[in-house]
């Protein structure tokens, strides 16, 4: 079975600061892997979708690399800010039915 | 792309009574998957169409749940009896042949 986790749960950082982010997986055949952002009460909005056979993907301000052989994505977030604050999730599928595993997500909370 | 939409986003209903969701997926997309959060963590597969083909249901899904995709358009998720543990956020993803998936904003379903 496929395992997902986020460590940590939840961080708490002021407004400027850089993000990271950690995501461990344990399926090696691994399809791709997303990161997606909730807010409260809310659904998922994708941030960026990294394919196994690539090592990262930038967005803006966001930027997720992924490492196979060790079983971890990692999202920055750089200059963070007040509208930075939801709970981050990771998420990977295989090649056999591309459903997601999810992790339980950390909870971001940038300070003004 | 109007995105991935759901209906209701919220129901509260009464133990015992049946419920049931719809979710229209973005219209180019022939996979649509169902999946359940509840809170502080992530969330969980229910259930997957490719088409108008059901391919795969969690065992989370006991027999009380059930899930249509008719022409391959639309999806809905009924669950009959409900029971205070299916209080819960039902979501709703779509993806094309790329296996992007793009979530709705979710049915919170307060079941009393």
């Amino acid at each position: 079975k496929q395992e997902v986790t986020q460590i940590p749960a939840a961080l708490s950082v002021p407004e400027g600061e850089n993000l990271v982010l950690n995501c461990s997986f344990t399926d090696s055949a691994i399809y791709n892997l997303q990161w997606f952002r909730q807010d409260p009460g809310k659904g998922l909005t994708s941030l960026l979708l990294i394919q196994s056979s690539q090592r990262e993907q930038t967005s803006g301000r966001l930027n997720a690399s992924l490492d196979k052989s060790s079983g971890r994505s990692t999202l920055y977030i750089a200059a963070s800010q007040p509208g930075d604050s939801a709970t981050y999730l990771c998420a990977d599928s295989n090649s056999n039915d591309y459903k997601l595993s999810f992790g339980a997500g950390t909870t971001v909370t940038v300070r003004a | 792309d109007t995105g991935v939409s759901q209906d209701p986003r919220h129901k509260i209903t009464k133990r015992g009574q049946n419920v049931t969701f719809r979710c229209d997926p973005i219209s180019e997309h022939n996979r649509l998957y169902w999946y359940r959060q509840t809170l502080g963590q992530g969330p969980e597969f229910l259930t997957y169409f490719q088409n108008e083909a059901q391919l795969e249901k969690s065992r989370l899904l006991s027999d009380r749940f059930s899930a249509e995709r008719p022409k391959g358009s639309f999806s809905t998720l009924e669950i009959q009896r409900t029971e205070q543990g299916d209080s819960a956020m039902y979501l709703c993803a779509s993806s094309s042949v790329f296996h992007e998936q793009f979530f709705g904003p979710g049915t919170r379903l307060t079941v009393l």
